[in-house]
């Protein structure tokens, strides 16, 4: 059974760019989270997808925006890429109502240059 | 607040010993707190996690204290092992409808052998 997929594994852009990352949820979970994790920080929420809505926001700027397709998958688009979107972006997905937390992926690793 | 607050930062423990990771929250709406290991290059992976109804809870080598008075709750990893080297990061689900979750800003532990 495969867990959370995310990719790209690694990605450089350049300031100004757009990029777009996609992650595909564990099976049998509905609902996916996205963060992003700065070198030696711990990871911080962006926001939630349910049901294709976004269901509730970090404090991110409106350059951060996300799609969930019917299949649960997701993506998470940032535009106008800032020399400090540079991070681990992280997906986790769970099953609503869940008591067990996230399933994690491996992140995707964004520098902007 | 919305802080979970983490320490000690870094942990160096010797192989067999105690390690002692402590988390502090303000906000009284957070009701699950897990603990995630997380190894570079790698997303986080739940560990054990916890209700604020309960004061602790054991799994193998790993235990959560949670003192709710205090608003205070710590991982015990014993026999610590130089497999257990990661960094850990504590957590608290702002509420059961959404499964935001708020994290620590981690502790990376180093098991000498």
């Amino acid at each position: 059974d495969a867990g959370v997929t995310q990719s790209p594994t690694h990605l450089i852009k350049t300031r100004g760019q757009q990029v777009t990352l996609r992650c595909s949820p564990k099976s049998g979970h509905d609902t996916v989270s996205w963060y992003q994790q700065a070198l030696g920080q711990g990871p911080q929420f962006i926001f939630q997808y349910y049901e294709e809505e976004e269901r509730q926001r970090g404090n991110f700027p409106d350059r951060f925006s996300g799609h969930q397709y019917p299949n649960y998958s997701s993506e998470l688009n940032v535009n106008a890429l800032l020399l400090g979107d540079s991070a681990l972006y992280l997906c986790a997905s769970s099953a609503s109502p869940s008591p067990y937390g996230y399933t994690f992926g491996s992140g995707t690793r964004l520098t902007v240059v | 607040q919305q802080q979970v607050k983490q320490s000690p930062q870094s942990l160096i423990v010797q192989k067999g010993g105690i390690s002692i990771i402590n988390c502090a929250y303000e906000n009284t709406a957070f009701d699950y707190f897990p603990w995630y290991q997380q190894f570079p290059g790698k997303g986080p992976a739940l560990l054990i996690a916890i209700r604020p109804d309960v004061s602790e809870k054991k799994e193998g080598r790993f235990t959560i204290s949670f003192n709710k008075s205090a608003k205070q709750f710590s991982l015990h990893i014993m026999d610590s092992q130089p497999g257990d080297s990661a960094t850990y990061f504590c957590a608290a689900r702002l509420d059961s409808g959404t499964y935001k979750y708020i994290f620590g800003t981690g502790t990376r532990l180093k098991v000498l052998a």
